[in-house]
């Protein structure tokens, strides 16, 4: 089956510095890789996705690349902020199955 | 996520008692999930859903039970067989290829 692998698992950067996660997938056939970001005691929530079909997406501060052939995909927030300050998580699945997730990164945006 | 419930916010277990935790959503989404998150940790798959009436393990399952009766519900009971229960326990309902989660559930061991 599917297996994600996430890093790192803690990252802290000055605030203002751009700060990257990366993961890597093992099933070729997965096509739809979601990020979530979780606040301290609160639910996960969908911040960027991507599909297959595209190399890169952005959405204001932060974006998303897909290398298909290394099966790797990042996640990149530029000019971070102490509220950008929580634990993400990256996860895989093809054709609308269950998600598989990464074991999750802390980020710490220290002012 | 805002049509995705579950309750109680806290729940706290006596030692050999089950219970069940609820999760509704009126998204009219086909598939709904259980997560188990310990603290500092992942989400681990505990059952999902992909249909009414139907209902598969996930990683984690042994101790726990679901049912899936009606398309908006599908509650989770934890067995006195789950030795180790505390934990935030998440509920996610999937449209297409995207999972929205509910708010969670604290459960706790008196």
């Amino acid at each position: 089956g599917e297996n994600v692998e996430q890093h790192p698992s803690t990252l802290s950067v000055q605030e203002g510095d751009s700060a990257v996660i990366k993961c890597t997938y093992s099933d070729s056939a997965s096509n739809y890789f979601p990020w979530y970001k979780q606040e301290l005691g609160k639910r996960p929530q969908l911040i960027i996705d991507i599909r297959s079909n595209v190399g890169e997406k952005k959405d204001q501060r932060i974006a998303v690349t897909l290398n298909k052939t290394a099966k790797h995909f990042s996640l990149h927030i530029t000019e971070t902020q102490p509220e950008d300050s929580a634990v993400y998580f990256c996860a895989a699945s093809k054709y609308g199955n269950k998600l598989v997730f990464g074991a999750g990164t802390i980020l710490r945006v220290k002012s | 996520d805002g049509g995705i419930t579950q309750s109680p916010k806290y729940l706290f277990r006596k030692e050999g008692q089950n219970v069940t935790l609820s999760c509704e959503q009126n998204l009219n989404h086909d598939a709904m999930y259980w997560y188990r998150q310990d603290p500092g940790q992942g989400l681990r798959l505990i059952y999902y859903s992909q249909i009414v009436n139907d209902f598969q393990k996930g990683d984690i399952a042994e101790g726990y039970s679901v049912s899936r009766e009606k398309k908006e519900s599908f509650p989770l009971t934890v067995t006195s067989a789950q030795k180790n229960p505390t934990a935030f326990y998440l509920c996610a309902s999937q449209v297409g290829e995207t999972q929205y989660f509910g708010p969670g559930t604290r459960l706790l061991v008196l």
